[in-house]
């Protein structure tokens, strides 16, 4: 089963514009990824956030983590058309091996 | 360095047929996963090996799906026979070692067609 549900399901914003897309997951984590997918480059990591971080930052890349909530947030900040992918969290659930647990995804458009 | 290889890139067949899918990690990856992504969905774990043995393969439907990892390098895995829902690309990623904050590298995926 998913863990994770993404919000929006669907973005669309124009080249320069900031797109937040959020994440809510069910269990205590060790920690959340984030993934972008696309036909291009196939899925790929973007950033790693702990359960004991509240922020991090990577290039335009800004996650936020609140345990209290489960619930995580990516911004993308200055968007451009390249940015144009699906956008996954996935979750370490704290018990067991290291197992990713992916959400439903959220489509981001950016238009030129 | 390669990336994590997968073949065929596409299938498709009747139900009821047998299919399998072969995965080669980045070399020196010692842990290999298997995914199964359903269109619209994320994907979902299917199987974990750490070198040639299974970690996790909870969410592997095994009346229907086996899985190996030769020699703990490259992986196949199958379905036989095959139904119409599980249609869906899937996808073979490894990472290093398998620690909490590794990073797993994603293939290409196979995309079945399951008619």
């Amino acid at each position: 089963s998913q863990q994770g549900e993404e919000d929006p399901q669907a973005l669309s914003i124009q080249e320069g514009e900031n797109a937040t897309m959020n994440c809510s997951y069910k269990t205590s984590i060790n920690n959340l990824q984030w993934y972008r997918q696309n036909s291009g480059r196939g899925l790929v990591h973007l950033i790693l956030i702990r359960s004991n971080e509240r922020e991090k930052h990577s290039g335009r890349l800004r996650v936020t983590l609140d345990t209290s909530k489960k619930s995580s947030s990516l911004l993308i900040t200055a968007s451009r058309a390249a940015d144009t992918a699906s956008y996954f969290c996935a979750t370490d659930p704290e018990t067991g091996f290291q197992k990713l647990v992916f959400g439903t995804g959220t489509r981001l458009l950016v238009s030129p | 360095e390669a990336g994590v290889a997968q073949s065929p890139r596409y299938k498709i067949i009747e139900k009821r047929q047998s299919v399998a899918f072969w995965c080669n990690p980045i070399s020196g990856h010692a842990t290999l996963y298997w995914y199964q992504q359903i269109l619209g969905q994320g994907p979902k774990l299917l199987i974990q090996f750490q070198n040639n043995g299974v970690v996790d393969d909870s969410q592997l439907p095994k009346d229907r799906f086996s899985a190996e990892r030769l020699k703990g390098v490259d992986s196949t895995l199958k379905i036989q026979p095959a139904k119409l829902e599980d249609s869906a690309v899937y996808l073979c990623a490894s990472s290093l070692e398998g620690g909490r904050t590794d990073t797993q590298y994603f293939g290409p995926g196979t995309r079945l067609t399951v008619l």
